[in-house]
């Protein structure tokens, strides 16, 4: 079968640094993404990683090892904004995607 | 700006109803998909389009068909609506090529009674 594994909850604290980790199990790979969903919102596209390493957009960041099927995103500097849910999504052959069932990040002041 | 539009935020039907949800995206994107969103379960693949008249089925066919009659336009149809397919429901579209975001539509939140 196809799964994707990921924590269901994290708590942080704000300006504090979080990592979610995201391992996967797909028949097919092409690569990895993140999502982020507000309550109430639609989710928007976080990050891509096709190839392994680390990609960085502004204090997010996120990583690939396609050997470990493993990947996470990181997130710096958390904000009470940050809180929200986050998906990992693995893009197999001809853009059928699968999702995780998400992790719910709760910020602390 | 992509957009997607869905074209309707809520839906009540009931039970035994041929229900229609439509999506719409101005971006030219080549790649569709429709998702229903449950609590806990994340977002699961019901169909996607890769290109006018052409569909496959993703994770939870079961129950649903679609329709890419041109490229802007995916409807997703419930043929005979049932209690379990309470959900929301997600657009998406996708370039493919040099992107691999998915722009995603509001949701219809669908209730069937």
């Amino acid at each position: 079968g196809q799964s994707l594994e990921q924590p269901s909850e994290v708590t942080a604290v704000e300006g504090a640094i979080v990592q979610i980790n995201c391992t996967y199990q797909t028949s097919g790979f092409y690569g990895l993404s993140w999502y982020q969903q507000h309550d109430g919102g639609a989710p928007t596209f976080l990050s891509y990683n096709g190839l392994d390493g680390l990609e960085e957009t502004g204090r997010f960041s996120s990583f690939l090892s396609r050997s470990d099927s493993y990947g996470y995103l990181l997130l710096q500097e958390l904000q009470m904004k940050d809180s929200a849910s986050y998906f990992c999504a693995v893009l197999t052959g001809g853009f059928k995607t699968i999702f995780g069932a998400g992790t719910r990040l709760f910020v602390k002041a | 700006d992509v957009k997607v539009t869905q074209s309707s935020r809520y839906l009540v039907k009931r039970t035994g109803e041929k229900v229609f949800l439509e999506c719409v995206q101005d971006m030219d994107h080549e790649n569709m998909f429709w998702y229903r969103q449950d609590p806990g379960l994340g977002l699961r693949l019901i169909y996607f389009s890769y290109d006018v008249k052409m569909k496959e089925k993703g994770d939870i066919p079961e129950g649903y068909s679609v329709s890419r009659e041109k490229k802007e336009r995916f409807s997703l149809i419930l043929e005979s609506a049932s209690t379990n397919q309470t959900s929301m429901y997600l657009c998406a579209s996708l370039m493919g090529t040099s992107s691999y975001e998915q722009y995603f539509g509001p949701g219809t939140r669908l209730t069937v009674t």
